[in-house]
């Protein structure tokens, strides 16, 4: 079956610097995969998306790309602000399931 | 439009206990689905639906049904309540019934506890 692998954290970054979340996938066929961000007690939202390989999504200054050779979807942002507190979601979808990893919790302070 | 809504937002059962959690979407969304979150497993599919009449499993069926008589609401029924049913559960939908590209919209969640 699918399956999304990502860190569960926390993890703990300085207003201002560098985040990387990594996620891995494993999934027949060719799935579209999102980032969703969940603040606290809240639902989940997305983020962004791409729906192909080399497919750039990008959004609030996040951006991620599919990369089909390395079956990755990695997070990035260039400097992350204290309002980025939350838990961020790797997700893959195959037609009609949705299948999420485990959630990463980002902490960031001033 | 409001969404997806849920309710309750929280809700404490005994052990036994049968309650079903309300789901709504006001926009003629064709695709439901139900998750649970727990620490350390992230979001699992519960049921889904492609629409009214067409219901099926997810990864964590087991306890759970569901019923799609309209376009708008998809209820998820615990029949016997276990405390391994304590969860966040969110409610989602998402626009087509083939899924693919689709983005899915998310309601607050329902914070359940069953002692």
């Amino acid at each position: 079956g699918n399956s999304v692998t990502q860190m569960e954290g926390p993890v703990t970054l300085s207003e201002e610097a560098f985040l990387t979340i990594n996620c891995t996938y494993t999934a027949t066929g060719y799935p579209s995969l999102f980032w969703y961000v969940q603040y606290p007690g809240e639902g989940l939202q997305l983020l962004l998306k791409a729906t192909k390989a080399d497919d750039k999504g990008s959004n609030k200054g996040f951006e991620a790309t599919y990369r089909k050779e390395t079956t990755s979807f990695h997070l990035e942002k260039g400097s992350v602000q204290v309002s980025d507190s939350a838990v961020y979601f790797c997700a893959l979808r195959s037609y009609q399931k949705v299948t999420f990893g485990i959630g990463t919790k980002l902490q960031v302070i001033p | 439009n409001a969404g997806v809504t849920q309710t309750p937002k929280f809700q404490v059962l005994k052990t036994g206990q049968s309650m079903t959690l309300q789901c709504a979407q006001d926009m003629n969304h064709e695709y439901m689905s139900w998750y649970r979150q727990d620490p350390g497993m992230g979001l699992r599919l519960i049921h889904y639906s492609v629409g009214a009449g067409i219901t099926d499993q997810g990864e964590v069926p087991n306890g759970y049904n569901v019923s799609r008589s309209t376009t708008e609401d998809f209820p998820l029924r615990l029949l016997s309540a276990a405390p391994s049913q304590t969860s966040v559960y969110f409610c989602a939908s998402s626009y087509s019934r083939q899924g693919g590209t689709d983005t899915q919209y998310f309601g607050p969640g329902t914070r359940l506890t069953v002692l």
